[in-house]
């Protein structure tokens, strides 16, 4: 059984560019959780979705953010018109349906801003 | 979910245990001690919970006190690639799973 995978694990971009942030969660997932770890930062939760819909995006800056988990394929964190930042690691996490089991990171995706 | 409190860093000799300590002192009665550790630049890994129980897996044991307000993460033979952060987490199993980490323990196994 594969684990947690993100795509892609490193990714340039610069400013006011798009950057899309794919996650595949582990076989059997449905809850994808996305977190952003700053540089020399802790991590810091911003979504949490179910298939096809948004949970808790209590963690998600107001604007140019956006997530989505469609029924099928992989979970998608997108942030318009990048700032450097932007700059930082990006993981998901998956969990199977119920909420109290732990969550599987994946290696994440680290986004530079230049 | 309630605040934990953790030392910013210890060491330990390979091959000791490893005793990492968490304060939970504002722990509610349905709230989960979570402790994940993420070794440099990967993402973080489970490592083990409990309730209310002390907890043994394959990785660590969980000893939870018996008033809940502290726990202790021991890691029974330590080697280098335990060097990591570890963080103590204290959540109630919602329909909102967010993890809230705090600073963490970093961990630095020495030879």
């Amino acid at each position: 059984n594969a684990g947690v995978m993100q795509n892609p694990r490193h990714l340039v971009r610069r400013r006011g560019q798009e950057a899309r942030l794919r996650c595949s969660p582990m076989k059997g997932h449905s809850h994808v959780y996305w977190y952003r770890q700053l540089p020399e930062e802790g991590l810091k939760f911003m979504v949490y979705l179910q298939k096809e819909n948004i949970i808790d995006e209590s963690g998600m800056p107001k604007e140019r953010f956006s997530a989505e988990f469609p029924k099928e394929g992989p979970s998608i964190l997108r942030i318009q018109q990048v700032v450097r930042g932007d700059s930082a690691a990006y993981f998901c996490a998956s969990s199977p349906h119920d909420s109290y089991n732990e969550q599987f990171f994946g290696p994440g995706t680290r986004l530079t801003v230049l | 979910d309630a605040k934990t409190t953790q030392p910013p860093s210890m060491d330990c000799a390979e091959g000791r245990a490893a005793n990492l300590p968490c304060n939970h002192s504002t722990i509610s009665g349905n709230e989960y001690v979570y402790w994940y550790r993420q070794i440099h630049s990967q993402g973080p890994q489970y490592i083990i919970h409990g309730l209310k129980n002390n907890e043994t897996n394959e990785m660590a044991s969980l000893i939870i006190t018996e008033d809940r307000k502290s726990s202790t993460l021991i890691l029974p033979h330590a080697t280098l690639r335990d060097t990591a952060v570890y963080y103590c987490i204290v959540r109630v199993g919602s329909n909102t799973g967010k993890l809230i980490f705090g600073q963490g323990t970093t961990l630095q196994v020495k030879p």
